[in-house]
């Protein structure tokens, strides 16, 4: 099926590690965008990107890693996890000014 | 000045009830504001969506009502049903990047 899948569902790492979270998207929609969902804080943007090899911050983007050679693929990558890192992302996508649609999340857990 | 607030954190309601969810922002410069609905492992998915020259929008038993005065928008479900618990996030948008409410975990019970 079409659609937005992100991969793993599940990660469990150590601090210090690298960590690459992956979304892959069959609408080829040029827009996609990271975030992360943690409790009492709703969903706070990481990276965005408006088409491939174009990228830019968003809310929360320090310690993490992003890039787009490709408009299907958007891969988020954290170079060395730490604790606060702990959280559920969502990858999402959209074409420009239409809403955006969201994967299932990664629930990652940095020990 | 980027910052949508939410409330409330929770929200029980009766089956056949009416929801209500408000959230408020301080950019006037936000010209979308959609409404997420969430259930658990799933990312959120649009539930309905308006622009601020709209005074108010109605998609089947889901309405939103938008104050541009007030800079306050509100979500309201009407005849409430269980398979409607949730987490509900409003969120407001510029140049295409959402900003999100803290999120609302609604239950309703039957």
């Amino acid at each position: 099926d079409a659609g937005i899948t992100q991969s793993p569902r599940y990660k469990i790492t150590e601090t210090g590690r690298q960590v690459t979270l992956m979304c892959h998207q069959t609408w080829s929609h040029s827009y996609m965008f990271w975030y992360r969902q943690d409790l009492g804080h709703g969903l706070r943007l990481i990276y965005y990107s408006a088409a491939a090899d174009i990228t830019d911050k968003g809310e929360v983007p320090d310690g993490y890693v992003v890039s787009r050679s490709k408009t299907e693929n958007f891969p988020l990558t954290l170079e060395s996890a730490t604790r606060s890192q702990t959280s559920v992302y969502f990858c999402a996508s959209s074409v420009r000014n239409q809403p955006q649609h969201f994967g299932d999340g990664t629930r990652l857990s940095i020990l | 000045q980027q910052q949508v607030k939410q409330s409330p954190q929770s929200l029980i309601v009766q089956k056949g009830g009416i929801s209500i969810i408000n959230c408020a922002y301080e950019n006037t410069a936000f010209d979308y504001f959609p409404w997420y609905q969430q259930f658990p492992g799933k990312g959120p998915a649009l539930l309905i969506a308006i622009r601020p020259d709209v005074s108010e929008k109605k998609e089947g038993r889901f309405t939103i009502s938008f104050n541009k005065s007030a800079k306050q928008f509100s979500l309201h479900i009407m005849d409430s049903q269980p398979g409607d618990s949730a987490t509900y996030f409003c969120a407001a948008s510029m140049t295409g990047k959402l900003i999100f409410g803290q999120g609302t975990t609604l239950q309703v019970k039957p």
